[in-house]
C-alpha cells in the first residue's frame, strides 16, 4: 500500500526567509508520481507540480523548487524568499500508475505553512 | 474554459437529511474521482468513476454513501441520513483519460459540508 508521510504539522517563518516543507512516501511500485498541491484559506486546491519516478531531476520554478531523491524516497519543497501569500497548507501526494486504470491519488496530512510579515 | 465546477460551495443539513453534491467535470473529461478532506486532516480517496460506471469505491463508506456519473449531466454524490462525522470538504477532480491524470489532477473548489 502507498503511503505519504509530512511530519512537519506547522511551520512559521518570518517573510524572506526561506523554508523547506518534507514529504517522504512508500510504494511498492517502479512507476508512479508525485505531486504538490497547495491549499490556500480559501480552500481550493492549487497544482503546483507533478513529478514521475523516472526523472529525479530537481525542478525550479521561480521561488519554489523540489528535491527529488529516490534514495530516501523524498520529494521536498522549498520556498525561497517567502512572502506572505504563501502561507497555506501544502499537501503531497502519490499516485501509482496502476493499469486498472484507476490514478488515485494519496495524499499527505499536509503541512500549514504561515509567514510572518 | 471552465475548469472543474461544484456545488453548492457551502451545504449545511441536519442530522438524517440528504446531502447531494454536484460535480461538472472540466469539458470533455469522463473521468471522475470524488475525495473527502475532514476538519485538520489531508484528502482520503472515496470513488473513481467514468460515465455510467463505477470503477473503484474502494474508499466509500459502506452505508448510506452513493456516487454515480450518469451519460449525460454533472456527477452526483449522495449521503443519504447525514451524520455530525460527515461534516468535511468534498472535492471532485476530473480528467480527460488516464493518462491525462498523471499531467495534473484538475480539482474543483470543493464542497463544505455542515451537518448540524
Amino acid at each position: 500500500a502507498q503511503k505519504v508521510t509530512q511530519a512537519q504539522t506547522e511551520i512559521s517563518v518570518v517573510e524572506k526567509e526561506d523554508v523547506t516543507l518534507d514529504c517522504v512516501y512508500e510504494t511498492r511500485d517502479t512507476t508512479y508520481y508525485l505531486f504538490w498541491y497547495k491549499q490556500p484559506p480559501s480552500g481550493e486546491l492549487v497544482f503546483l507540480i507533478r513529478r514521475n519516478s523516472f526523472d529525479e531531476q530537481n525542478e525550479i520554478s521561480g521561488r519554489y523548487s523540489w528535491n527529488f531523491q529516490k534514495s530516501t524516497s523524498s520529494f521536498n519543497f522549498t520556498i525561497t524568499a517567502s512572502q506572505v501569500v504563501d502561507s497555506a497548507v501544502y499537501f503531497c501526494a502519490l499516485s501509482e500508475a496502476q493499469t486498472s486504470g484507476n490514478e488515485k491519488l494519496t495524499f499527505g496530512t499536509g503541512t500549514r505553512l504561515t509567514i510572518i510579515p | 474554459n471552465a475548469g472543474v465546477m461544484q456545488n453548492p460551495r457551502h451545504l449545511v443539513r441536519r442530522r438524517g437529511q440528504e446531502a447531494r453534491l454536484r460535480c461538472s467535470p472540466m469539458k470533455g473529461h469522463s473521468h471522475v474521482y470524488w475525495y473527502r478532506q475532514l476538519p485538520e486532516e489531508g484528502l482520503k480517496f472515496m470513488v473513481y468513476l467514468q460515465k455510467e460506471n463505477i470503477i473503484d469505491e474502494s474508499g466509500m463508506p459502506k452505508e448510506r454513501f452513493s456516487a454515480e456519473f450518469p451519460k449525460e449531466g454533472p456527477s452526483i454524490l449522495r449521503i443519504q441520513q447525514v451524520v455530525r462525522g460527515d461534516s468535511a470538504a468534498y472535492f471532485c477532480a476530473s480528467s480527460l483519460s488516464r493518462e491525462v491524470l498523471h499531467t495534473e489532477a484538475f480539482f474543483g473548489q470543493g464542497t463544505r459540508l455542515t451537518v448540524v
